[in-house]
């Protein structure tokens, strides 16, 4: 079974600032996708950013690229140029390449809570 | 508009009263799941559907039940809630391949005294 792992219950970045949150993961799996959602207190979950495991080049959206290191099965998230509208909580997650059996099925961390400060 | 609609959005409710939290999509998609939000553990995985009239177990399926009559549409069913229900409920949706992208609902709060 897969497990992914965020370390940084809490995580705060000063207005235009950079903070990177970082998550790790674990699967017996070489094909597979990873995911940075975005929570707001509206509770809606907002895709960020999206990664091929076969991919070697790492993914970027605007402001916010990954680091995708697949042999230390790491996968951490950096926020260029903080704003506001960034605060909430942020999952990872992995989702198998093997969807005919398993689906569209997500494993999420436990979630980061960015806070952003003036 | 493309969306995942779910209600309520709000419920309190006692315990073992029965309660069904409607899943409804409009993009034809063929997979649809449920997910619980608790604090400090994410989002977990109830049942999934890959079809009409099939469905599987996910991660935490104790207490509930689902059903995939029509293609757009997935009920959650609390038969007997219990207070370790409480939670957060996400319907998602996508379309059946390794690309389709999870569409999530905008979330059900769940609340049993």
């Amino acid at each position: 079974a897969q497990t992914v792992t965020q370390s940084q219950p809490e995580m705060s970045v000063q207005e235009a600032e950079t903070v990177t949150l970082s998550c790790t993961y674990d699967t017996s799996e070489s094909d597979y996708y990873l995911f940075w959602y975005k929570q707001p207190p509206s509770r809606q979950m907002i895709l960020v950013i999206r990664q091929e495991a076969y991919k070697q080049q790492n993914a970027t959206e605007n402001r916010f690229s990954v680091n995708f290191q697949k042999a230390a099965k790491s996968f951490s998230l950096k926020i260029s140029d903080s704003q506001l509208g960034d605060a909430a909580m942020y999952f990872c997650a992995y989702r198998s390449a093997w969807v005919e059996t398993s689906g569209s099925r997500l494993t999420f961390g436990e979630g980061t809570q960015l806070t952003v400060n003036p | 508009e493309a969306q995942v609609t779910q209600n309520p959005r709000y419920l309190i409710t006692v315990t073992g009263k029965k309660l069904t939290v409607t899943c409804s999509q409009n993009m034809n998609h063929e997979y649809m799941s449920w997910y619980r939000q608790d604090p400090g553990l994410g989002l977990r995985q109830i049942y999934y559907s890959m079809n009409v009239e099939v469905t599987d177990k996910g991660d935490v399926p104790e207490g509930y039940k689902v059903s995939r009559k029509e293609k757009r549409n997935f009920p959650l069913i609390l038969e007997s809630p219990s207070p370790n229900q409480t939670s957060l409920y996400f319907c998602a949706s996508s379309l059946r391949g390794r690309t389709g992208e999870l569409f999530f609902g905008e979330g059900s709060r769940l609340t049993v005294l």
